[in-house]
């Protein structure tokens, strides 16, 4: 079955350390996203990407960094610059190109700061 | 600046009690407006895409409604199993695929 596989499903960043959260996709999307949430707060965009190898900031990309390297992967970067990182996180993908604009999301990852 | 509000923000009813969740929504122009569930510590799962003043759409006891301004989730004869919080989004015609998203209103059906 196609879908997005967002790993791990929960993660602990320590102080200082940069961590990396996994998205992959195989329903041959052409965009991705990332989302955070938090309570009270709703979906919040932080990067997108059209397309291979371009990508866009969103309304709170600082302390964020993404690649996009491949069709089927988005990875994000939360780096030591952001400082209140504990949230969770939200990948998704859509295909416009095809005037199907609803996107379809991951189970999310947890990132907690310890 | 789009902007998505929804109301109630928490809806408590008993099953088979019906009721509505609201979305208004302010956007340069309208591509489509689009209803999630979400269920708690997952990811959202798409319900509906509303794209002009009139359209409605059902999927078992939900009904989905939308005007120039807002649009309603009609809930009928809910049962426990609807409890979870329930998003809208908008898209704008032009620029990028990206979705504006409300808060959510939480919906908590009782046996």
């Amino acid at each position: 079955d196609g879908g997005i596989t967002q790993s791990p499903k929960y993660l602990f960043r320590k102080e200082g350390q940069n961590v990396t959260l996994s998205c992959e996709q195989n329903l041959n999307h052409d965009a991705m996203y990332w989302y955070r949430q938090d309570p009270g707060q709703g979906l919040r965009l932080i990067y997108y990407s059209q397309i291979v190898n371009d990508f866009q900031k969103g309304d709170i990309a600082e302390g964020y960094s993404v690649s996009r390297e491949k069709k089927e992967s988005f990875p994000l970067t939360v780096t030591s610059a952001q400082k209140n990182p504990t949230a969770f996180y939200l990948c998704a993908s859509s295909n416009p190109g095809t005037g199907d604009y609803g996107y379809t999301f991951g189970s999310g990852t947890r990132l907690t700061v310890v | 600046e789009d902007q998505v509000t929804q109301s109630p923000e928490a809806l408590r009813l008993q099953e088979g009690e019906s009721s509505s969740l609201n979305c208004s929504y302010t956007v340069s122009g309208l591509r489509g407006l689009f209803w999630y569930r979400q269920d708690p510590g997952k990811g959202p799962e798409f319900l509906f895409t509303l794209y002009s003043a009139g359209e409605e759409k059902e999927k078992e006891r939900l009904k989905a409604t939308l005007t120039k301004k807002e649009s309603f989730l009609h809930i009928t004869a809910p049962k426990p199993e609807d409890s979870a919080t329930y998003l809208c989004a908008v898209q704008a015609v032009g620029g990028y695929s990206t979705l504006t998203f409300g808060k959510g209103t939480m919906l908590l059906v009782s046996p």
